[in-house]
């Protein structure tokens, strides 16, 4: 079954940028009526939807990042990225990335996170 | 558009029927999604399109509500619902994806 996988540094210096990838198994990115999000989590807090891509390399953000972040996709190697520029210690949080399903517009499979500390 | 949940902690006891609340601040054009999420793990999808069950998912979780007034029912409390549930509506203009901030659901 298809799975998702989180992978980054755990550790990033305040002002500069973070960098996680999502590896996508069992399946392929380019298949299926689905799009693909980074989702984070502040320790104790709630969810945050960072934004997403289509394979199509097509990209939506949350307004409260759109200036600071990129999302990418490269389907050859069944991934796609995110980077967050100048980070501060309120970027601080568990990263998720997570299927999402058009036309349901919910998200039915979630990475198991990937814990990043921004921290000189 | 803004999601609140009430209450933020729910104590019920096992066997019993937890109500969590999650409530728009406009009137929603779209359904909601709901996530179980337990200690030390990801946010997993319990019911999408308001009221339809994720696969595997249990009868006793119901979903339910319109408009600005959703409401996820579980009834037989078991052990392993004792967890945070979050509430997710779709924005479509520009496209958006909103949570509630969750209620705990704690062992009475």
């Amino acid at each position: 079954q298809v799975q998702l996988q989180e992978s980054g540094p755990g550790l990033v210096k305040p002002s500069q940028t973070l960098s996680l990838t999502c590896t996508v198994s069992g399946g392929s990115i380019t298949r299926g009526n689905y799009f693909w999000n980074w989702i984070r989590q502040p320790d104790g807090k709630g969810l945050e939807w960072i934004g997403r891509t289509y394979s199509s390399g097509s990209t939506t953000f949350n307004p409260s990042v759109k200036s600071r972040v990129t999302i990418s996709v490269d389907t050859s190697r069944n991934q796609f990225s995110l980077n967050l520029t100048s980070v501060t210690a309120a970027d601080t949080a568990v990263y998720y990335c997570a299927r999402g399903v058009r036309g349901l517009m919910m998200f039915d499979l979630w990475g198991r996170g990937s814990r990043v500390t921004v921290s000189s | 558009i803004v999601m609140t949940q009430s209450p933020a902690t729910l104590s019920v006891s096992p066997g019993e029927t937890a109500t969590l609340s999650c409530r728009a601040s406009q009137s929603l054009a779209t359904n909601i999604a709901w996530y179980q999420q337990r200690p030390g793990q990801a946010p997993r999808l319990l019911m999408y399109g308001t009221s339809t069950r994720a696969t595997g998912i249990p009868a006793r979780f119901r979903g339910s509500g319109s408009g600005t007034e959703f409401t996820l029912a579980i009834d037989s409390l078991q052990s392993e619902d004792f967890a945070i549930y979050y509430c997710q509506q779709h924005d479509t203009g520009p496209p958006m994806f909103t949570f509630g901030q969750g209620t705990k659901l704690e062992i009475k």
